[in-house]
């Protein structure tokens, strides 16, 4: 089983729409969760980072952990043609970050 | 935005060439990575530092080689190139500081092709 699972999609929306991205991970050591943004033909960008349980809001983007289940999610609101990339989770390792596969999401305008 | 630095962006290139892809930062961070990355599918780390003349192999295995002479500089040389190395690379950086919570930054890649 990999240590962070993601479902890869692809996921389309229309423009507007509330759109849910979710990892489940598999190891409770070290608390930290990211998500990242990846743009096609480009390197992966931070959008949010959040520690243990709870939700985090910065923007249209709200992530939320829940450590019972090993849940961890994201939100858009308001979803844009701009946010349409791939939506990389990531949970902070020993040593490294471990990555979730991502999940690739198209906003139809 | 992050000050990470890959070049070529991209890369056409024969069987048996040697090749560097080249990574810089200059944010004075202590931890490199190099992972690989195939069209839509998931980030693989191949090497990783903790700082000068410190080397790692990552998780999947690779016959590409690193150097970590100077803090700010992570080389990557694959010795002969094979279609087998198509695929693209991405360097990454990250602080020692605890409270950094080990935030990775990303270059922007480096495509490979190998004919």
């Amino acid at each position: 089983q990999k240590e962070v699972e993601q479902d890869p999609g692809p996921l389309s929306v229309p423009e507007g729409a509330i759109v849910s991205l979710n990892c489940t991970y598999s190891n409770s050591a070290f608390q930290y969760f990211m998500w990242y943004r990846q743009y096609s033909r480009k390197g992966p960008e931070l959008l949010m980072y959040t520690y243990s349980s709870g939700n985090k809001e910065d923007g249209r983007f709200t992530a939320q952990v829940d450590k019972s289940s090993k849940y961890i999610s994201l939100f858009i609101r308001d979803s844009q043609p701009s946010d349409s990339a791939t939506y990389l989770c990531a949970k902070q390792g020993a040593q490294k970050l471990v990555f979730g596969q991502g999940t690739r999401l198209t906003i139809n305008p | 935005e992050a000050d990470i630095y890959q070049t070529p962006r991209y890369l056409v290139i024969g069987t048996g060439k040697k090749i560097t892809l080249e990574c810089s930062q200059t944010m004075g961070h202590d931890k490199m990575y190099w992972y690989q990355q195939d069209p839509g599918m998931e980030l693989h780390l191949i090497h990783y530092s903790y700082g000068v003349n410190s080397t790692e192999k990552g998780d999947l295995s690779s016959e590409s080689t690193v150097s970590r002479i100077r803090t700010e500089h992570f080389p990557l040389t694959l010795e002969s190139a094979r279609p087998s190395h198509t695929s693209q690379y991405l360097c990454a950086s990250s602080t020692n500081r605890v409270l950094a919570k080990n935030i990775q930054y990303f270059g922007a890649g480096t495509r490979l092709s190998v004919l």
